[in-house]
C-alpha cells in the first residue's frame, strides 16, 4: 500500500543544473498536487493537476514546469536551479478537493549550491 | 483567495493536558476542513477530514470542530502525550481546485 511516493529523497545541485522530481500515486486519484516548504513560509503550491494531461500554476510557479501525462504521475521539473530554489518538496493526490482526503508523500530535501 | 491562519504558533504543555489549536479561514464557502500532523523531516499525515455538514469529528483523543459562519476550526487534543509532539496543520480547499494550508502550530509534550 504505497499511496504517494516521492523520487528521489534527497538532492544537491550545482546552479543552472536542471532536475525532475518524480511522483507516484497508486489510489487513482484525480488532483494532484506539488508544494514547497520553506521555514517560516509555511506550504506554497507550485503547480497542480485535475486529471491526466492537465496542469495549472499555483502561488509560486516560476523556475517550475510540471507534466501529467500518465494519471498516476506528475513531474517536476527545474530547468536551471537557483539558490531561492532550496527547499522541501512534497508531492500531494487526492480525489478531488470535496470531501475527500488529500495525502502527501515524505518530502524531497533539495539544496541548490 | 482563501487564507488560512493557526494560533497559536507554538505550544509547549506539559504531559497529560488537553489543548486547543485553532485554525482560521477568510472563505466560508468550503467544502471541508482537514487536519494535519507533520512530524520533524517527514511528510503530512492525514489525522481528520470533516466534511461541512458536519459540526465535530473524532478520532481517538482528537477532536475537531468546525464553525464555517464564522470560519474557524479548532483541534482539540485530550491527556496529550510526549508522542503527540509535532507540527498540526489545517487545510481548507481553494475555489475546488487545489488545498491552502495554514502555517502550523509546533506543539512541544513535555514529560
Amino acid at each position: 500500500n504505497a499511496g504517494v511516493t516521492q523520487t528521489p529523497k534527497f538532492r544537491v545541485l550545482k546552479t543552472g543544473q536542471s532536475m525532475t522530481l518524480l511522483c507516484a500515486q497508486d489510489m487513482n486519484h484525480e488532483y494532484m498536487y506539488w508544494y514547497r516548504q520553506d521555514p517560516g513560509m509555511g506550504l506554497r503550491l507550485i503547480h497542480y493537476s485535475v486529471g491526466e494531461g492537465t496542469t495549472a500554476k499555483g502561488e509560486v510557479p516560476d523556475g517550475y514546469n510540471v507534466s501529467r501525462l500518465k494519471k498516476q504521475n506528475f513531474l517536476l521539473g527545474l530547468e536551471s536551479a537557483a539558490p531561492s530554489q532550496t527547499s522541501v518538496y512534497f508531492c500531494a493526490s487526492s480525489q478531488g478537493t470535496a470531501n475527500t482526503e488529500a495525502f502527501f508523500g515524505q518530502g524531497t530535501r533539495l539544496t541548490v549550491v | 483567495k482563501q487564507e488560512v491562519t493557526q494560533i497559536p504558533a507554538a505550544l509547549s504543555v506539559p504531559e497529560g493536558e488537553n489543548l486547543v489549536l485553532n485554525c482560521s479561514f477568510t472563505d466560508s464557502a468550503i467544502y471541508n476542513l482537514q487536519w494535519f500532523r507533520q512530524d520533524p523531516g517527514k511528510g503530512l499525515t492525514s489525522l481528520l477530514l470533516i466534511q461541512s455538514s458536519q459540526r465535530e469529528q473524532t478520532s481517538g483523543r482528537l477532536n475537531a470542530s468546525l464553525d464555517k459562519s464564522s470560519g474557524r476550526s479548532t483541534l482539540y487534543i485530550a491527556a496529550s502525550q510526549p508522542g503527540d509532539s509535532a507540527t498540526y496543520l489545517c487545510a481548507v480547499p481553494n475555489y475546488g481546485q487545489n488545498f491552502v494550508f495554514g502555517p502550523g502550530t509546533r506543539l512541544s509534550v513535555l514529560p
